[in-house]
């Protein structure tokens, strides 16, 4: 059963915690994408990698880090650096190349920090 | 600036009829438009994808048009279900040799009741 996971699909911690988001995909892309969603706005890119070993920021990366030592794991790391960390947080995987593949978002993690 | 502006923010309609969600961006350079349907609580799924040269697009009960001229594109949804109400947004892929970014519109809230 192909597709790509996120987990847990809620997750509660306490202010000044650093907290890690799960995703996995066994699509065999070689891109992965992390995006954060608040109510009312677009998705956010967080954090992106077009090959393991090798990562990029996105337009919000402060606060966060990834790491990318498996093809098929891009984990998120919500530091407590994050102001404001309480989202909805997608992961995406998808081709690269030079053709334009779709992006495939797993089912999200909720994350609450208070 | 690259921007995508969807409207409606949100939208409520009665089962068996039909809406119309609009699309409008400025992206250059553009590659490629997606509309995603996304369920709440879960990560967003494709549901069509139009180059420069497509006009119009159809995935069932789904219908998507795009006028590159004026930059703008709509996703009409035919005889409405209750499995439609989530929210759809509209994606803009602007690809150049420096490589490829994403811009997400804020998205349609769609509920439709019976």
């Amino acid at each position: 059963d192909g597709g790509i996971t996120q987990s847990p699909k809620y997750l509660f911690r306490k202010e000044g915690q650093n907290v890690t988001l799960s995703c996995e995909q066994n699509l065999n892309h070689d891109a992965m994408y992390w995006y954060r969603q608040d109510p009312g706005q677009g998705l956010r890119l967080i954090y992106y990698s077009q090959i393991v070993n090798d990562f990029q920021k996105g337009d919000i990366a402060e606060g966060y880090s990834v790491s990318r030592e498996k093809k098929e794991s891009f984990p998120l790391t919500v530091t407590s650096a994050q102001k404001n960390p309480t989202a909805f947080y997608l992961c995406a995987s998808k081709y690269s190349g030079t053709r334009d593949y779709e992006q495939y978002f797993g089912p999200g993690t909720r994350l609450t920090v208070t | 600036k690259n921007q995508v502006e969807q409207s409606p923010q949100s939208l409520i309609i009665l089962e068996g009829k039909n809406c119309t969600l609009q699309c409008n961006y400025t992206v250059s350079p553009f590659s490629n438009l997606r509309w995603y349907k996304q369920d709440t609580g879960r990560g967003p799924v494709s549901l069509t994808i139009m180059t420069f040269s497509e006009n119009t697009k159809s995935n069932g009960r789904y219908t998507a048009t795009l006028d590159a001229d004026t930059k703008q594109s709509s996703l009409h949804i035919t005889a409405s279900q209750l499995s439609d109400s989530a929210s759809y947004i509209c994606v803009v892929t602007s690809a150049n040799q420096a490589g490829t970014a994403l811009i997400f519109g804020k998205g349609t809230t769609l509920s439709v009741s019976s």
